[in-house]
């Protein structure tokens, strides 16, 4: 069956980066694009952005633009999304998710704090 | 961008009553293929969100049958037949006709 596992919870300072990681299993990895979903606490869901089957093209929501990066690594089934310049209002549960969102990791708790 | 609205945003329900959700977009949902990108998932608390209907009205699969969705162009509907204990849990809305993707508020489920 479709499985896609995150990386564990990170901590960071006001500034720096972060890079989760979610590897997929059960599937063709390089079939589909794939999404990037996150929410803060107590509130809803905000779609972050999409990176194409080959990983050569992305697109990104406006307020994320220049500070997210997605990639992934077809050798591993590993899919990669970076957040830079990290604020306070960046902590959230980050969540990536297969093509139209029919399948989704566990999450990835990211704290902000100085 | 397309703006998705939902109602109510909070919903006491009765064990064994029915329930419904609106859900209204800002532009039509209806793309060139034909098809309508109108999508509900369901999050219970402590969980991944989970979808339950895609394009309207087809139920992904293992979702039980009395959840159904509705609706056409910018005007859609969820119902839960008769809601159980495991329904508890915020519903939303989204729109996959096009990037960027868009949710609706969510809709708070409770049993009264």
């Amino acid at each position: 069956q479709v499985q896609l596992v995150q990386s564990g919870a990170e901590v960071k300072k006001p500034g720096a980066s972060v890079k989760v990681s979610c590897k997929i299993s059960g599937y063709t990895f390089t079939r589909d694009y794939m999404h990037w979903v996150r929410q803060a606490p107590g509130q809803g869901l905000e779609w972050m952005g999409v990176i194409n089957p080959s990983g050569t093209s992305t697109n990104y929501a406006q307020k994320f633009q220049g500070r997210v990066t997605m990639t992934r690594d077809t050798s591993t089934s590993t899919l990669y999304m970076e957040v830079s310049s990290l604020r306070s209002e960046d902590t959230a549960v980050y969540y990536c998710a297969r093509d139209h969102l029919d399948n989704w990791g566990q999450g990835t708790l990211v704290t902000v704090s100085s | 961008e397309v703006v998705m609205t939902q109602s109510p945003l909070s919903l006491p329900v009765t064990l064994g009553q029915p329930a419904s959700i609106s859900c209204r977009s800002s532009q039509s949902l209806v793309s060139s293929d034909g098809d309508t990108y109108l999508n509900w998932f369901q999050q219970r608390p402590g969980q991944s969100p989970r979808r339950l209907i895609y394009k309207v009205s087809n139920r992904d699969s293992g979702v039980p049958d009395r959840f159904s969705g509705s609706g056409s162009g910018t005007d859609f509907t969820l119902k839960i037949s008769r809601v159980e204990a495991e329904d508890v849990g915020v519903y939303y809305c989204m729109q996959d006709k096009q990037w960027p993707y868009t949710f609706g508020q969510g809709t708070k489920l409770e049993i009264k």
